[in-house]
């Protein structure tokens, strides 16, 4: 089942910061978070995996709460750069049956403005 | 380091057509491989992922199939193309149980 993203757009003014949610109705193994730009293809940014600790980098990290099956992607100090469509990606599991596949939110797209 | 190439980069097939899309990985073995397809606006849909040469599940029932023929290569075909077709292809790897990475895709466009 998909997972649900919110908000489905975000605008800012550069500076600004935001929050992306990633909900799952099911128990999750790890979420990942991937940004794309426009007519490319998406980028990795980083992966959160049960029972692990949240990530984080520069001034993009992430939280992983195992009890309401959510992730939060928190954008901090916004950069023209992170302008973009963010998507969760949810696995159930690392392999067995479903081979560490993901499905993917509808993507949030972020806007950010000089 | 890991490198993933897809092509062609556009194709503009007229319907009805066959299809042939290449995805090759370099720079590490035995990878999972995935093939996505992306509609204009949407998110990613999940079409076929492989374990393994000549091991590949199918996630949505369509006119499209997936082969594995060595271990780093992977390619989506269609015998007749449709409309509903088109799309932005994107093909991913990984480790088991670790992030994927995407290559640059192909933009199919079905006349």
């Amino acid at each position: 089942q998909q997972p649900v993203q919110s908000p489905q757009a975000v605008i800012l003014r550069e500076g600004e910061d935001a929050v992306i949610n990633c909900s799952s109705s099911k128990a999750l193994y790890s979420v990942h978070w991937y940004r794309q730009k426009h007519g490319e293809a998406p980028v990795f940014l980083m992966i959160l995996l049960k029972g692990g600790e949240q990530k984080g980098h520069e001034k993009i990290s992430a939280s992983f709460n195992e009890k309401k099956q959510q992730s939060s992607l928190y954008l901090t100090a916004s950069q023209l750069s992170y302008s973009g469509t963010y998507f969760c990606g949810t696995a159930l599991n690392a392999g067995g049956t479903s081979y560490g596949k993901l499905t993917f939110g509808q993507g949030t797209i972020l806007t950010v403005h000089p | 380091s890991q490198t993933i190439h897809q092509w062609p980069a556009t194709l503009v097939q007229p319907v009805g057509s066959p299809l042939s899309l290449e995805c090759t990985v370099e720079g590490t073995s035995n990878p999972n491989l995935y093939w996505y397809r992306q509609a204009a606006g949407r998110g990613l849909q999940l079409l076929f992922y492989s374990i393994g040469i000549d091991q590949i599940s199918s996630e949505v029932p369509q006119n499209l199939s997936a082969s594995r023929p060595q271990d780093r290569q992977f390619i989506l075909s269609s015998k007749k193309l449709l409309l509903s077709d088109s799309g932005f292809y994107l093909c991913a790897w990984s480790q088991v149980g670790y992030e994927q990475y995407f290559g640059p895709g192909t933009r199919l466009t079905v006349t």
